[in-house]
């Protein structure tokens, strides 16, 4: 079985500096995706960046980038430039690229809680 | 569109009673799902349907039922409701079954049971 692990519980930041959000997860498939999603207080789920597992470049969505590394299973979250708007829980998640049923699922981590310090 | 909508916002329960958790979804989508979030952990797969008409099991089904009799509703309702049973409960929609398909989450429900 798949599992995702976030070993950071809390992490703090200035805002305007830049972050690393650790993940890192099992799996014995070599097709997958990888999701970080922001919860903010209002608890919605907002999706922040994916990442493909067959793709090697590094996704990137503004100032929200990550580092993919496949061998050694690790999908760290920067977030660059980091804004008061931020502040939120993130959760890694995994999720299977097989087609259909509950391989469609998104496992989570426990999430990291990130405060921005004005 | 307003996407995945879930009501109620709050609830809170007695022991042994029951209650419907609503889901609707304005984006036609075919795959939903239930998850819950308890404190301090990620969130878990209790129930999905991949269409109107078909639902299976999640990783924490016990204690729920569902059912889809429409592509836009995937109401969850709990029969018994016990105190493991409070959580923040989240439902999600996709449009396709792959790994590719972004799921869309509504607000979520937090469920309190005393």
């Amino acid at each position: 079985a798949q599992t995702v692990t976030q070993s950071q519980p809390e992490m703090s930041v200035q805002e305007a500096e830049t972050v690393t959000l650790s993940c890192t997860y099992d799996t014995s498939e070599s097709d997958y995706y990888l999701f970080w999603y922001k919860q903010p207080p209002s608890r919605q789920m907002i999706l922040v960046i994916r990442q493909e597992a067959y793709k090697q470049q590094n996704a990137t969505e503004n100032r929200f980038s990550v580092n993919f590394q496949k061998a050694a299973k690790s999908f760290s979250l920067k977030i660059s430039d980091s804004q008061l708007g931020d502040a939120a829980m993130y959760f890694c998640a995994y999720r299977s690229a097989k087609y259909g049923g509950a391989t469609n699922k998104l496992i989570f981590g426990t999430g990291t809680l990130l405060a921005v310090q004005p | 569109n307003a996407g995945v909508t879930q009501t109620p916002k709050f609830r809170i329960l007695k022991i042994g009673q029951s209650m419907t958790l609503q889901c609707t979804q304005d984006m036609n989508h075919n795959y939903m799902y239930w998850y819950r979030q308890d404190p301090g952990m990620g969130l878990k797969l209790i129930y999905y349907s991949v269409g109107a008409g078909i639902t299976d099991k999640g990783e924490v089904p016990n204690g729920y039922n569902v059912s889809r009799s429409t592509t836009e509703d995937f109401p969850l309702r709990l029969e018994l409701a016990a105190p493991s049973q409070t959580s923040v409960y989240f439902c999600a929609s996709s449009y396709g079954a792959t790994g590719k398909s972004e799921q869309f989450f509504g607000p979520g429900t937090r469920l309190t049971v005393l």
